[in-house]
């Protein structure tokens, strides 16, 4: 059974900072490896996804790296800003069969202090 | 080219009541998927389903819940006779297709349940 960790549980950074949320999975054999933003009482953005045969992916400030031998995934964001606010969301997506099923962690609560 | 609508936003039922929750996914997508979100858990998937069939339930509590997508209308997410351990927000997502290396899910806003 896929287990997602998100280390830190929240983060607070002065805005301009560059950060670094962590992300773990238990089971390396995914098909790809997403990453969400999640703002209060709103549903889910998509801001990248890593097929599991890439190492990365860029999407404007945003960076996105995984490394399927360790189970791990990290997403950079640069130059941070007071609406980059928002919970993060680390989901592994299914494996065979299963692979339309997210397997989402509790997520990474980032505030940006002006 | 709305996206995922799903409906009430907030809902409250008292203990034994029945809560239908509705999604209607973006268009051209014939693949939804529901999940839950307790608090302080992550998204937990619950269903898949396509048009007139249920593709995965796995995730599906075996009593009082149900969920169907039919020819016409919305997805319906049934909870029956809710307790308080229902209270969440439901989430509901829809793709193109049913999974695969490059394809995200387009979530909606949710639904806010909550149990007296």
């Amino acid at each position: 059974k896929q287990e997602v960790t998100q280390i830190p549980a929240a983060l607070s950074v002065p805005e301009g900072e560059n950060l670094v949320l962590n992300c773990s999975f238990t089971d390396s054999a995914i098909y790809n490896l997403q990453w969400f933003r999640q703002d209060p009482g709103k549903g889910l953005t998509s801001l990248l996804l890593i097929q599991s045969s890439q190492r990365e992916q860029t999407s404007g400030r945003l960076n996105a790296s995984l490394d399927k031998s360790s189970g791990r995934s990290t997403l950079y964001i640069a130059a941070s800003q007071p609406g980059d606010s928002a919970t993060y969301l680390c989901a592994a997506g299914g494996t065979g069969a299963g692979s339309y099923q997210l397997t989402f962690g509790k997520g990474t609560k980032l505030s940006v202090i002006p | 080219n709305a996206g995922v609508m799903q409906n009430p936003r907030h809902l409250v039922r008292r203990r034994g009541q029945e809560a239908r929750l509705r999604c209607s996914p973006m268009k051209g997508h014939s693949h939804v998927y529901w999940y839950r979100q307790l608090p302080e858990e992550g998204l937990k998937f619950m269903v898949y389903l396509q048009k007139e069939n249920i593709i995965d339930e796995s995730g599906m509590p075996k009593e009082r819940f149900s969920a169907e997508f039919p020819k016409e209308g919305p997805s319906i997410l049934r909870i029956q006779q809710v307790v308080r351990g229902d209270s969440a927000a439901y989430f509901c997502a829809s793709s193109p297709t049913g999974g695969g290396f490059q394809e995200t899910q387009y979530f909606g806003p949710g639904t806010r349940l909550l149990v007296l």
